[in-house]
């Protein structure tokens, strides 16, 4: 079955400190990868993607996740976390033309 | 400024009772999506449409309809025969049927629907 996971259901941090939410996924073929984030009582903002090419991917709000196809992995970082990064985090690809999403990991960066 | 308005934010729903979810979009996008997300499940897909006068189910259409009568709406109802309705709603929607172009899905702020 076609799946995407993240291990982690939460994520603590300190901020200034570097962050990462994991995501793998398990899909045939070449994959179009998502991350997303989301704010209490809100719907999902579109944070970056791969879709081919270089592994390293910038997004918004200074985030990138690095694409490694030997370990189907698309891991989410940040250099500095900011209080204000303190979301819900889902992990996306795209399987038949639909998304197929993570269950979500929440970040918590504390002052 | 272009984007997807859901309303109502709250809906609460009676016992046997139909209630409808209203999406509408303005940025010309093709495609729409409905998907609703519980706590620690992440979203699920109900319906999508890739075009107007055409939908299809997800993975968990039993117990909802929608209809894509004009490009900037699709609507979706929540019958009676769905025995666990409260949940968050969420709609959204892309250029292109996802897969078939690799933009970005756009979202709606959701509908949070309870049962009285």
């Amino acid at each position: 079955a076609q799946s995407v996971a993240q291990p982690e259901d939460q994520v603590n941090v300190a901020e200034g400190n570097p962050l990462t939410v994991k995501c793998t996924y398990s899909v045939s073929g070449n994959p179009y990868l998502f991350w997303y984030v989301q704010y209490p009582n809100r719907g999902l903002q579109f944070l970056l993607k791969y879709i081919t090419g270089d592994n390293l991917v910038k997004g918004s709000y200074g985030f990138e996740a690095e694409f490694n196809k030997s370990q189907t992995s698309f891991h989410l970082k940040k250099p500095s976390a900011l209080v204000s990064d303190s979301a819900l985090y889902f992990c996306a690809v795209t399987v038949g033309g639909k998304l197929i999403f993570g269950q979500g990991t929440e970040l918590s960066v504390k002052p | 400024d272009g984007g997807i308005t859901q309303s109502p934010k709250y809906l609460f729903r009676k016992e046997g009772q139909n209630v409808t979810l209203s999406c509408e979009q303005n940025l010309n996008h093709d495609a729409m999506y409905w998907y609703r997300q519980d706590p620690g499940q992440g979203l699920r897909l109900i319906y999508y449409s890739q075009i107007v006068n055409d939908f299809q189910k997800g993975d968990i259409a039993e117990g909802y309809s929608v209809s894509r009568e004009k490009k900037e709406s699709f609507p979706l109802t929540v019958t009676s025969a769905q025995k666990n309705p409260t949940a968050f709603y969420l709609c959204a929607s892309s250029y292109r049927l996802q897969g078939a172009g690799n933009q970005p899905q756009h979202f709606g702020d959701g509908t949070r629907l309870s049962i009285l």
